[in-house]
Parts: C-alpha cells; sequence; structure tokens
C-alpha cells in the first residue's frame, strides 16, 4: 500500500524565515496531496492541496511543489509568523478507487519571534 | 466546522470495558473515516465508510467495530479496551474535492 514519509520532525524557523517541509510517497498511482496544520489540541484543518495535473499551487503565503518523477511534494511556508506554529501533515491518496487518505507522520514547526 | 460534530470529548474506561465514540456530520457526505493520532505515528486510518451500510477496514482495524446505519453518524466500538488504544480519535468526512473535515477528536484513555 501507500507509505507517506515526512521530514524533519519538527522545524524550527525565526520570525520571517521561511520554512520548508517535504514529503515522499511510494505508490506512483497517487492522485491527491494535500497539506493539514493542526494547532494545539485542535482539530486538523486543510490549508492546500494539489492534484497530479499541477506541479505547483500558491495561496498567499503558503505554496506546495510536486514532483511526481521524484514522487516528492513540499510545503512552503513564507515570511513565517508565531501563529504558524503547528504541527504541519502531508497526506497522499493511493488510486485505489477510494479516497482514503495515508498521512506522514508530522512536522512541528516552531517559529519564534 | 459544526458540521462534524464528536463525542465525547475526553473519555477515561478501565480495560476490558466496551466504548462507542460518536461521530456525527450534518453535510450528508458519503464518505466517513476514523483515524487514531499518536505520538510519532501521526493519523492512522482504522476504519471508513464509502455510504451507508458500507464499511471496511484501514491500517489499525483490529479491536475496532463499526456500523453506518445513517449517512450521517459513524459510531466507532472499542469491543474490549486496552492501554495500546489510549489515544485521540478524530472522525472525518469528505466533500466535493476529496478535501476532509475532521471532527475535534475524542481523547480516550484506557486505564
Amino acid at each position: 500500500g501507500e507509505n507517506v514519509e515526512q521530514h524533519p520532525s519538527t522545524l524550527s524557523v525565526q520570525e520571517g524565515d521561511s520554512a520548508v517541509i517535504k514529503c515522499t510517497y511510494s505508490d506512483s498511482a497517487s492522485n491527491y496531496f494535500p497539506w493539514y496544520k493542526q494547532e494545539l489540541g485542535k482539530r486538523p484543518q486543510l490549508i492546500i492541496d494539489i492534484r497530479s495535473n499541477v506541479g505547483e499551487k500558491k495561496d498567499q503565503r503558503i505554496a506546495v511543489t510536486l514532483n511526481k518523477t521524484a514522487k516528492h511534494f513540499s510545503l512552503h511556508i513564507t515570511e513565517t509568523q508565531p501563529e504558524d506554529s503547528a504541527v504541519y501533515f502531508c497526506a497522499a491518496t493511493p488510486n485505489t478507487g477510494f479516497q482514503k487518505l495515508v498521512f506522514g507522520t508530522g512536522t512541528r514547526l516552531l517559529v519564534s519571534p | 466546522d459544526a458540521g462534524i460534530t464528536q463525542s465525547p470529548r475526553y473519555k477515561i474506561t478501565e480495560t476490558g470495558r466496551q466504548v462507542t465514540l460518536m461521530c456525527h456530520q450534518t453535510w450528508s457526505h458519503s464518505y466517513m473515516f476514523w483515524y487514531r493520532q499518536d505520538l510519532g505515528h501521526g493519523l492512522r486510518l482504522i476504519y471508513y465508510s464509502a455510504a451507508a451500510d458500507i464499511t471496511d477496514k484501514g491500517e489499525v482495524p483490529d479491536g475496532y467495530v463499526v456500523s453506518r446505519s445513517k449517512t450521517e453518524n459513524f459510531p466507532l466500538t472499542l469491543e474490549s479496551a486496552t492501554r495500546s488504544q489510549t489515544s485521540v480519535y478524530f472522525c472525518a468526512s469528505m466533500g466535493q474535492g476529496n478535501g476532509y473535515t475532521f471532527g475535534s477528536g475524542t481523547r480516550l484513555t484506557v486505564v
């Protein structure tokens, strides 16, 4: 089945710096790649997603890139702010005909003022 | 997202007891999911459902049972709770475009 690996497990940056979180997936037929943000004690919330027919997608300070050949995708956060501090999860949907997500193990991002 | 609710929010139970976690969504989404979240493991799929009366196992189904008699409800039952089932449980539903919406979670402690 699909396997999603996520790195790094923790990431500390200074406010205003950029942050990059990377994920790799195993199933070349996977076609949907969302990113979720989870603040402490809260539910995961979808922040951005990308489909396999697109190489890059941006939404204000966040962007996701996808390299299908290498089977990896990345989350980029620019001009980080303290409120970006959270755990971020990547996920992939295997092409099994059923839209279940396989998640990475998460990255704890800490943005220091 | 008040459209998907989980109950209870917190639960402490004893080893060997049966526990049911509730999940209710108001959107009439066909797909619903149960995940457990543990440190170092991220979110792992327990069971999922494509529609009422259609359920299937995920990655970690052992010790759990689900049912889906109505589209809006997807309860998760731990038949005989064990300490290894101490976790945070998230229910989710999927609407158009593949995006999941998660419930607020149930923190379960088995003592």
